[in-house]
């Protein structure tokens, strides 16, 4: 069974530029997450799709940061413009569903540094 | 508020002995809690949980943990660690009514040969 997959795993660019993140889910799980996680610490979420609806984007910056999952399989984070403060770890997950006791299956993450 | 305190920043063992890394919770009501770890350049791998039931689960790679409600922690142990389990460890506890997960800061294990 393939993994979470995210794309690219790297990225560099300038502030003020736009990026964006791809996640390709689990086949079969409804759920899946956003985290940035920062050096040192632990992965603080973003956001989270139940199917194609975000139901939790409480910590979402939604000045600059926007997702979607249009048809309820894979997603888009996007920044824009990055700020310096941007550069981190965005990691995707998946589970099962929303049940509380599922576990989370996540991906390598993207490494975006904003210079 | 709910949180998770991993009050330990690196814990270090030697081989072949046994390993505890420690983490305390607070959340109103039963909590469910789960054990991740993460490895250079990866993303995070599920280790175990605490759903209900025994107090004591079991894992992969041989891992265990012990759910203590009078001291709200639950403790992640092995009985005998090996070099290959250096790893970044996080603990995590999940809000029944909310699904909000809230991770640790995590615990670097060092496993020394």
């Amino acid at each position: 069974e393939a993994g979470v997959v995210q794309s690219p795993r790297y990225k560099i660019i300038e502030k003020k530029q736009p990026v964006a993140f791809w996640c390709n889910p689990i086949s079969g799980h409804n759920t899946l997450y956003w985290y940035l996680q920062n050096l040192g610490q632990g992965p603080e979420l973003l956001i989270r799709y139940e199917n194609e609806e975000a139901v939790d984007d409480s910590q979402l910056p939604k000045d600059r940061f926007s997702a979607e999952r249009l048809k309820g399989v894979d997603s888009t984070l996007k920044i824009q413009p990055a700020e310096l403060g941007d550069s981190a770890v965005y990691l995707c997950a998946s589970s099962l569903g929303a049940d509380s006791s599922y576990e989370q299956y996540f991906g390598p993450g993207t490494r975006l540094t904003v210079t | 508020a709910q949180s998770v305190a991993q009050p330990e920043d690196q814990v270090n063992v030697a081989e072949g002995n046994p390993l505890t890394v420690k983490c305390t919770y607070s959340v109103s009501g039963n909590p469910y809690l789960f054990w991740y770890v993460q490895y250079p350049n990866r993303g995070l791998q599920f280790l175990l949980k605490y759903i209900t039931g025994d107090n004591l689960v079991k894992g992969s790679y041989g891992f265990e943990a012990e759910f203590n409600k009078s001291q709200t922690s639950f403790h992640l142990k092995k009985p005998s660690a090996l070099v290959s389990d250096s790893a970044l460890y996080f603990c995590a506890v999940r809000d029944k009514g909310t699904y909000k997960y809230i991770f640790g800061t995590g615990t670097r294990l060092k496993v020394l040969a």
